[in-house]
């Protein structure tokens, strides 16, 4: 049982907008800035946006994010074939001695 | 450019230890932590704790502590996981990452991984 709750999947067609949701509370997403990575089959995980809602250079501006009090949204617009990949949102959780990370279920998007 | 290179597969035994290496280059290493992450087969990404690349002090995950140590060689800018008294249930790919703001959960680059098998 994740921390950080987020759809298991999601799907759209190509060139069709998608979000992805990310509900957690005051001690993470409340408190502290959200990340989130894309992960294509048998590869590291990518980063797409931290702080919320920067892109790391090299990140297409069809990647959104955004923060609202305890949870966050990635959104992806223009839809490609290979925007297939399970997406992930981490944040810190304040709430134990020290902090952890911690990350969402991660959800799987189909571009059908 | 920055890389980080992990070292290779592993197959251990229950109740052994695993230590995986992650070499840095292209970057001020002690400039950044470095976090481990890992995921089981099929799972999602389960943080297991980061270490200061300058200072070697350490954060890890509740569900580790005691069990795991991080360390850091400025010499060779690499840093170090190892974990111990494994059980099945840690055999995952275990990724280091550098931290690209400090306490900010942004991993900014990612090793390959390593894959850790743990059975008897």
């Amino acid at each position: 049982q994740s921390v950080l709750t987020q759809p298991p999947s999601v799907s759209a067609a190509p060139g069709q907008k998608v979000t992805i949701s990310c509900s957690g509370s005051s001690s993470n997403i409340g408190n502290n800035y959200v990340s989130w990575y894309q992960q294509l089959p048998g590869t590291a995980p990518r980063l797409l946006i931290y702080e919320n809602n920067k892109r790391p250079s090299g990140i297409p501006d069809r990647f959104s994010g955004s923060k609202s009090g305890t949870s966050a949204t990635l959104g992806i617009t223009g839809l490609q074939t290979g925007d297939e990949a399970d997406y992930y949102c981490g944040t810190w959780d304040d709430s134990l001695s020290g902090g952890d990370v911690v990350f969402g279920g991660g959800t799987k998007l189909t571009v059908l | 450019q920055v890389q980080l290179v992990q070292s290779g597969a592993e197959v251990k035994k229950p109740g052994a230890s695993v230590k995986v290496s992650c070499k840095t280059s292209g970057y001020s290493y002690i400039s950044y932590d470095i976090n481990w992450v890992r995921q089981a087969p099929g799972q999602g990404l389960e943080w297991m704790g980061g270490i200061s690349a300058y200072s070697g002090d350490t954060n890890s995950a509740q569900k580790f502590q005691g069990r795991v140590t991080m360390t850091t060689d400025i010499s060779t800018t690499t840093a170090y996981l190892e974990l111990r008294s494994l059980r099945s249930d840690d055999t995952a790919v275990y990724y280091c990452a550098r931290e690209g703001f400090r306490l900010t959960a942004t991993y900014d680059y990612w090793g390959q991984g390593t894959q850790v098998t743990v059975s008897s």
